[in-house]
């Protein structure tokens, strides 16, 4: 596609439940990075993919949260068992190789409540 | 003006003056390093970037100022306009083993006043 996808853009849950969020990257690009940012704060990184590996997660804050990626493609990053202090934008950014631009999608809005 | 630091200060800047916005980065092995702009409800967009094989970059009405000895890293932006006014990061492309990761400060939120 043209530019980093992610769906969907707001989500709202309740306080345990499962969510899963997805990021269609740019073709081609070969790493994807997830982000979760706090209202007003920088950008925490979570997890990064190099192809469907995952050589980096050690930003994940819990057990409950997990990513994959499939096809070199597109990724999930799923949070079990959500509380209030997951609500956040989680973006996603992707970049062709390393050590050049990364691109990111607009993010996905998530309230626990 | 300039701001200091990676937590998120503000600075306020009058329109048509220069900005410097400063970077504080944590690992002397990044080897790569990028400016995004922010704007309320979007993602990051970017600005600029910069290796560390060099220590100035120039881009229309930009500059990045990379200093390694120190790990300081500065956006410069020329005859600040209203539209540049967003939340500015500074990234590092930190190697993590045998990957890389992109960890971002905390950002620095750019007032342009009339």
């Amino acid at each position: 596609g043209a530019g980093v996808s992610q769906s969907p853009s707001n989500k709202v849950t309740e306080k345990g439940k499962d969510v899963e969020l997805r990021c269609d990257p740019i073709s081609g690009h070969t790493a994807l990075y997830w982000y979760r940012q706090r209202l007003g704060q920088g950008l925490e990184f979570l997890i990064y993919f190099q192809g469907n590996s995952a050589p980096d997660k050690s930003g994940l804050p819990s057990d409950r949260f997990s990513a994959e990626r499939t096809g070199e493609s597109v990724s999930t990053l799923t949070i079990q068992r959500t509380q209030q202090e997951d609500s956040a934008v989680y973006l996603c950014a992707s970049t062709r190789q390393v050590n050049t631009e990364a691109f990111f999608g607009q993010g996905t809005r998530l309230t626990v409540v | 003006g300039e701001s200091v630091g990676l937590h998120l200060p503000t600075l306020s800047v009058q329109e048509g003056d220069n900005s410097i916005i400063n970077c504080a980065y944590s690992n002397s092995a990044s080897d790569y390093f990028i400016w995004y702009k922010q704007e309320s409800g979007k993602g990051p967009q970017f600005i600029i970037d910069i290796r560390s094989n060099m220590d100035k970059r120039q881009g229309q009405r930009v500059t990045v100022l990379l200093n390694k000895t120190v790990k300081h890293l500065s956006l410069q932006i020329a005859a600040t306009q209203p539209g540049d006014s967003a939340v500015y990061f500074c990234a590092e492309n930190r190697p993590s083993g045998s990957a890389r990761q992109l960890t971002f400060g905390s950002g620095t939120q750019l007032t342009v006043l009339p």
